[in-house]
């Protein structure tokens, strides 16, 4: 059985905070790791993760994969109000995303 | 470029109806994925085509759900006999070549089963 546990479920910060997501997870045969930003549609990718160690960046958006410890990152920093929004870890195995609840942010002007 | 476009965006159906969800993928995607997406939760997995082949229908909930792309672009999602805990938003992605690569979500189709 997939595992994948996002953590905080949700938070609230003041514009221009920085904020950090982690994404655990235990699945088998993992392939990458996939970042998505979801407000009140679909939700849009960010970031696609398969190497360890090497972090990626857009913009004020980053992410990193740890493939030993099976975490992801995702950082935001100065934050906006439109980051606000739900962010869905999903590691790719096999032929499928398997994703997490997501993190809900909610920026504060 | 024109993105994932599903329709309807919104469909309220009777218990017991039949119901046909539409995704058109991005131009020249060769995957096609649908997930189910209940409220509070991440997607959930239904199917997997690579052009018109069904490569994974493992999360198919039950033989109501069926899923077809018979020329390879248009996909459908047919539910039989919906139940209430047909309620979601199914969500339907595609990808350039396999599954290995990223996927674009199109935004969903509500469904209710009253």
């Amino acid at each position: 059985e997939d595992k994948v546990v996002q953590s905080p479920l949700s938070l609230v910060v003041h514009e221009g905070d920085t904020v950090t997501l982690n994404c655990s997870y235990e699945v088998t045969n993992f392939r990458s790791l996939l970042w998505y930003k979801q407000e009140k549609k679909a939700p849009t990718f960010l970031f696609m993760l398969t190497s360890s160690g090497i972090e990626k960046k857009s913009g004020r958006l980053s992410s990193i994969l740890d493939k030993k410890e099976l975490f992801s990152i995702l950082n935001i920093t100065a934050t906006q109000t439109g980051d606000s929004a739900v962010y869905l870890c999903a590691p790719l195995r096999d032929n499928r995303l398997a994703f997490g609840k997501g993190n809900q942010v909610v920026v504060i002007p | 470029g024109a993105g994932v476009s599903q329709s309807p965006r919104y469909k309220v159906a009777k218990r017991g109806q039949d119901v046909a969800l539409r995704c058109d993928p991005i131009s020249g995607h060769v995957s096609l994925f649908w997930y189910q997406q209940a409220l509070g939760q991440g997607p959930e997995f239904l199917t997997y085509f690579q052009n018109e082949a069904q490569l994974d229908k493992s999360g198919l909930p039950s033989d109501r759900f069926f899923a077809e792309r018979p020329e390879g672009s248009v996909s459908t999602l047919k539910i039989q006999r919906t139940q209430q805990e047909d309620s979601a938003v199914y969500l339907c992605a595609s990808g350039k070549r396999d599954s290995t690569y990223e996927q674009y979500f199109g935004p969903g189709t509500r469904l209710t089963v009253t």
